[in-house]
């Protein structure tokens, strides 16, 4: 089945600052990439996705970048804020399946004022 | 516009009991997926449900585990003769169609096994 390597697991940035969140796939024919957002508790939040037709894809201080040689997609937040802290999970779909998802095993973000 | 509703948020179970959890998707969805989180984990899918239709069942476990989705109501998981090990977070997501479209999860069900 398809295996997702996230990195860091946990990453700890100052208010304003940009965090980076990476995650390596293995099947080549995975073509969707969310990444969800998950607070203490709380329900995973989908905040960004990706369809591999593209390369990049933001929305206000998130961006996705998708290296579809290389296998790899990258998570970017700008401008981090104190809200910012959470889980952060990527996923891919597995071999043969493009509805159930792989999820790494998340990276803890935590942003210090 | 409601998101996707789950019941109970907690239960607790002892040994040997059965569980059910419940999941209303999001309304126009009518694709449920269930997923089992441990705490520190990603989520690992279960199983992928349509109205009526078992799609996918490949990530629960053959004994003890069941999953329906009938024509009215809500997708229900159960799991019969619980063990300690069934302690987790049980997440449910729907989406408008399977495929790469977006899934939308809910608040979940923490099963707590005595």
């Amino acid at each position: 089945g398809e295996n997702v390597e996230q990195h860091p697991s946990t990453l700890s940035v100052q208010e304003g600052d940009s965090a980076v969140i990476k995650c390596t796939y293995s099947d080549s024919a995975s073509n969707y990439f969310p990444w969800y957002k998950q607070e203490l508790g709380k329900r995973p939040q989908l905040i960004i996705d990706i369809r591999s037709n593209v390369g990049e894809k933001k929305d206000q201080r998130i961006a996705v970048t998708l290296n579809k040689t290389a296998k790899h997609f990258s998570l970017h937040i700008t401008e981090t804020q104190p809200e910012d802290s959470a889980v952060y999970f990527c996923a891919a779909p597995q071999r043969g399946s493009n509805y159930k998802l792989t999820f790494g095993k998340g990276t803890l973000l935590t942003v210090n004022p | 516009n409601a998101g996707v509703m789950q019941n109970p948020r907690h239960l607790v179970r002892r040994r040997g009991q059965e569980a059910r959890l419940r999941c209303s998707p999001m309304k126009g969805h009518s694709h449920v997926y269930w997923y089992r989180q441990l705490p520190e984990e990603g989520l690992k899918f279960m199983v992928y449900l349509q109205k009526e239709n078992i799609i996918d069942e490949s990530g629960m476990p053959k004994e003890r585990f069941s999953a329906e989705f009938p024509k009215e109501g809500p997708s229900i998981l159960r799991i019969q003769q619980v063990v300690r090990g069934d302690s987790a977070a049980y997440f449910c997501a729907s989406s408008t169609g399977g495929g790469d479209q977006p899934q939308h999860f809910g608040d979940g069900t923490r099963l707590s096994i005595l």
